[in-house]
């Protein structure tokens, strides 16, 4: 069976440090991942999402960055934290060709707290 | 420019009686719906879903009805426990998208004893 693994599960970093958060599926080959975001109060916003390995499409523009070095490995980065970089940060991922029945799986999230 | 909304951010049910949830969208573009739930500092797990060729998809107590005309859908779950107290995310999928999905802000469910 598939697993998704994401680490850290909380996360305190001062303004200004830099951010690496890594996400690993087990039990599929080729998977599409994608990084959100949750803010306080805000619903699920998609921030980058990859098909392939060195493939990063990015939904909106911020001070973070994806990375795909390896098929099943996902890492959500940043060289400066902001203070609006809070927030619950989940890697998911999603059958390439599933056709319509198609549903995204998700890591137990980080929450990363600047401050 | 917020494609799939949900615009009740919470709801209260007492147990046993029905909940509703409802979401809109905007894109024409989306051809699959699904409904997530989440409890608090988990991940959302992947609840019920429907193709855009449905308008019904049951789940024992979870059906999802889908009207394309209106471009709404809605989460029904009958009768309500205190287990399915979470928050629920509506999201989309566009043809065409890479099976991107696109979610609402979620509804906050609380289920009363």
């Amino acid at each position: 069976s598939q697993t998704i693994h994401q680490w850290p599960a909380t996360l305190v970093q001062p303004v200004g440090s830099p951010l690496s958060l890594e996400c690993t599926v087990e039990g599929t080959s080729n998977p599409n991942l994608y990084w959100y975001r949750q803010a306080a109060g805000r619903g699920l916003q998609l921030l980058f999402y990859s098909v392939g390995i060195g493939q990063i499409s990015s939904e909106v523009p911020q001070n973070l960055s994806a990375s795909r070095p390896q098929d099943r490995q996902f890492i959500l980065s940043s060289k400066k934290l902001l203070l609006s970089d809070s927030g619950f940060y989940l890697c998911a991922w999603s059958v390439v060709a599933g056709g319509p029945t198609t549903e995204a799986f998700f890591g137990q999230g980080t929450r990363l707290t600047v401050v | 420019d917020q494609q799939v909304k949900q615009n009740s951010p919470s709801l209260s049910v007492q147990e046993g009686r029905i909940s509703i949830l409802n979401c809109d969208y905007t894109n024409s573009m989306f051809d699959y719906f699904l409904w997530y739930k989440k409890y608090p500092a988990e991940g959302p797990t992947f609840l019920i879903s429907i193709s855009s060729i449905k308008d019904k998809n049951e789940d024992g107590r979870f059906t999802v009805f889908l009207n394309k005309s209106a471009k709404h859908l809605s989460l029904h779950i009958v009768p309500s426990q205190p287990g399915d107290s979470a928050v629920y995310f509506c999201a989309a999928r566009g043809r065409g998208s890479n099976y991107k999905l696109t979610f609402g802000k979620g509804t906050l469910l609380t289920v009363n004893p």
